[in-house]
């Protein structure tokens, strides 16, 4: 059975610097997987930030980056802003129509 | 716009059956892949199930496999899932989402959920 590890939780000064990591608890996530990234905030449908490792989605700020760091997917967020606090998952591709997520991480401005 | 739109939620009890749907609109729905994705409240994201565009393929989570059956109706633009013998761990949102392939693999529609509670 395929993990996908993500920090359960982080959290970032206003105007701060984050990298949240998407790993598999056996293996190197690569861009074959096709990563990517949603952000949820309570209540509300996860809206999609990152697919393909780097692509942001449509109306994403560009304050949002997607990467490969090491073996793992990345999820960069440069000049985080009080609205960035919410959920963060990572998704991988694992073919044949076969997806898997990530636990998510809870990421605190303050 | 692109709408997705689900109902079907409610309570059941263990065992029971429940059929979820979703009525897409606002593009060609015969040219997407559609999946379930669910969450248990408070908890993480689960993808469920997935069926493609002309319904020649589908796939299932295997917590759920031969218990849920996805299916789509591309006349109605419509995909459904109906879900039998019911647990309580089968509590939660149900998300109906668009897939993108080819050539990237990502969800990248999202319906607004509809709840589905297994209890007693």
């Amino acid at each position: 059975q395929t993990v996908v590890t993500q920090e359960p939780s982080f959290s970032v000064s206003p105007g701060g610097t984050i990298t949240l990591t998407c790993g598999l608890s056996s293996g190197s996530v690569s861009s074959s997987y096709y990563p990517s990234w949603y952000q949820q905030t309570p209540g509300q449908a996860p809206r999609t930030l990152i697919y393909s490792t780097t692509t942001r989605s449509s109306g994403v700020p560009d304050r949002f980056s997607g990467s490969i760091l090491g073996d793992k997917a990345a999820l960069t967020i440069t000049g985080a802003q009080a609205d960035d606090e919410s959920d963060y998952y990572c998704v991988l591709y694992l073919g044949s129509g076969s997806w898997v997520f990530g636990g998510g991480t809870r990421l605190t401005v303050l | 716009q692109v709408q997705l739109v689900e109902s079907g939620g409610g309570v059941v009890q263990p065992g029971r059956s429940l059929k979820l749907s979703c009525a897409a609109s606002g593009f060609t729905f015969s040219s997407y892949g559609m999946d379930w994705v669910r969450q248990v409240p408070g908890k993480g994201l689960e993808w469920v199930a997935v069926i493609w565009n002309d319904a020649s393929k589908k796939n299932y989570a295997d917590s759920v496999k031969g218990r849920f059956t996805i299916s789509r109706d591309n006349s109605k633009n419509t995909v459904s899932l109906q879900m039998n013998s019911l647990r309580p761990e089968d509590t939660a949102v149900y998300y109906c989402v668009r897939d993108f392939r080819h050539p990237a693999y990502f969800f990248d529609q999202w319906g607004q959920g509809t709840l589905v509670t297994v209890s007693s």
